[in-house]
């Protein structure tokens, strides 16, 4: 049963405008979320992280938000750029649940010249 | 210098073969992790270790044996390769866990069984 869920498997933005990335969760025990990103034939690398004691994280253009009583964390890229475009990963851990980190199918984005 | 290497990068064998792909990290890290990322692109967790020991075993069929000779390497060897082997496999490492620091990926090994 998949804990983490992205929605939407790709997404298409133009330059410059911002990109909003949605991800899903469904155990009530997560309290560590993360953003990866991958390009092609490279592995996932780490983008941005945020606690469950916050809603918000902020990191130059990426700001991770998170909605607990949803369930729900969005990454949002503003300004985006065509070096963006990459698969982005969302993640989640619990601090009981031991060395475990549960990740989303992925969202492809293509940011547009 | 690559921090996560796993070699090889792409694996093309035959049903019932055994083989390994291997996994070094110069980071340093004291936590090494084996990923599957299946046709479905659903990244899940195989094993964990953490210094040498095994911490996670998730529900992998037992043809699946990690190796961990040190903390800076952590092998993967596969016996019986069935067609629904067939994935891309990550190695990655963390210091403390995953909430110590977060995973740093290899590039991954393509793995098809024919």
């Amino acid at each position: 049963d998949q804990q983490v869920k992205q929605n939407s498997p790709s997404l298409s933005v133009q330059e410059g405008r911002i990109s909003i990335l949605n991800c899903d969760y469904t155990n009530s025990m997560f309290d560590y979320f993360l953003w990866y990103k991958k390009y092609p034939a490279e592995g996932p690398t780490f983008l941005i992280s945020i606690s469950s004691i916050k809603d918000k994280n902020e990191d130059g253009r990426f700001t991770v938000f998170l909605n607990k009583s949803a369930k729900h964390l969005s990454l949002h890229i503003v300004p985006s750029q065509p070096g963006d475009s990459a698969v982005y990963f969302c993640a989640a851990s619990a601090r009981t649940g031991a060395n475990n980190l549960f990740f989303g199918t992925g969202t492809r984005l293509t940011v547009i010249p | 210098d690559t921090a996560v290497s796993q070699t090889p990068k792409y694996l093309v064998t035959q049903m019932g073969n055994d083989k390994s792909i291997k996994c070094e990290q110069n980071l340093g890290h004291d936590t090494m992790y084996w990923y599957k990322q299946d046709s479905k692109k659903f990244l899940k967790i195989m094993f964990s270790y953490n210094n040498k020991e095994l911490i996670i075993n998730e529900t992998v069929p037992n043809r699946f044996s990690p190796k961990s000779p040190d903390k800076a390497h952590l092998n993967l060897h596969i016996n019986s390769l069935e067609l629904g082997d067939s994935a891309v496999y990550f190695c990655a490492s963390s210091q403390g866990g995953v909430l110590g620091s977060p995973l740093h990926f290899g590039n991954g090994t393509r793995l098809t069984v024919t």
